[in-house]
C-alpha cells in the first residue's frame, strides 16, 4: 500500500534554531516528493519539488533532501522564524495522476 | 497569493442535504485537482479534471462528483452529506497533469460543517 509517514507528528522550538523534518514513504513506482508548508486554515504552499535524480534542493532558510534507494526524505529549517510556525506536508506523486499526502508534523517556533 | 480562489469559505450543513463548492483556477491552468482534509490529518485526493473531463479519482463515493467548466473553473457536489464529510476542502490547479514536476497551487479551502 503506498503510504507517506512523517514524524515528528509535533515540534516546539525556540526562534533562531534549527529543526529537521522527517518523511519516509513506500510509493512505487516514485516520481517525484514535494513538501509543503501549511498554515492552520489555510491551504498549503510549495516549498521544493525533488526528482528521483535530486538529493538535495533549497528555498531560503528550507533545505530538502531526497534519498531515493531508502525512501526517505528530510526538510531543513534553519534559523528558524516564528512565522515558521505551521503544518508541514511531504507528498509523493506515484507516476500516475495521484498524489499521497503525509499527515503533517506541526511545528511552533516560541520566542 | 496563488491566484486560486475558492467559495464559499464556510458553510454548514445538515444531514442528508447536497453542497456544491466552487474553485477559479490560476490562469492558463487546465487542470484542477480536489482534495479533503480532515482535521489534523493530510489532504485525501478526491479527483482531478483536465481539460474538463475527469483524470482519476481517489476512494471516495460516487456521491462525491465534479465538473469542470470551459474556462477551467470547477465545481465539486457532495450529495446526501454524512457527519465525517465535515472537513476542509481544497482546489489545486495546475497548468499540466500533476504527474509531472509542474507546481500545484492551493486555494484557501472551503470549510464545510455537517451537523
Amino acid at each position: 500500500k503506498n503510504q507517506v509517514e512523517q514524524s515528528p507528528q509535533s515540534l516546539i522550538i525556540l526562534e533562531g534554531k534549527n529543526c529537521t523534518l522527517q518523511c519516509n514513504y513506500t510509493v512505487s513506482p516514485f516520481s517525484n516528493l514535494r513538501w509543503y508548508k501549511q498554515d492552520t486554515g489555510r491551504g498549503p504552499v510549495s516549498l521544493t519539488i525533488m526528482t528521483f535524480s535530486e538529493n538535495t534542493k533549497s528555498n531560503g532558510r528550507y533545505t530538502a533532501t531526497l534519498d531515493a534507494d531508502t525512501k526517505q526524505s528530510s526538510l531543513h529549517i534553519t534559523a528558524s522564524q516564528l512565522s515558521d510556525s505551521a503544518s508541514y506536508i511531504c507528498v509523493v506523486s506515484d507516476s500516475s495522476y495521484k498524489l499521497i499526502f503525509g499527515s503533517g508534523t506541526r511545528l511552533l517556533v516560541r520566542p | 497569493e496563488t491566484g486560486v480562489t475558492q467559495s464559499p469559505t464556510h458553510l454548514i450543513k445538515t444531514r442528508g442535504q447536497q453542497v456544491t463548492l466552487r474553485c477559479s483556477s490560476q490562469s492558463g491552468h487546465n487542470t484542477v485537482s480536489w482534495y479533503q482534509q480532515a482535521l489534523g490529518q493530510g489532504p485525501q485526493f478526491i479527483f482531478q479534471y483536465y481539460r474538463e473531463e475527469e483524470n482519476g479519482r481517489g476512494n471516495f463515493p460516487p456521491r462525491f462528483s465534479g465538473l469542470q467548466f470551459p474556462n477551467y473553473s470547477s465545481e465539486l457536489n457532495v450529495n446526501a452529506l454524512e457527519l465525517d464529510d465535515s472537513a476542509l476542502y481544497l482546489c489545486a490547479s495546475s497548468p499540466g497533469l500533476a504527474d509531472n514536476t509542474g507546481e500545484l497551487f492551493f486555494g484557501e479551502g472551503s470549510r464545510l460543517t455537517v451537523l
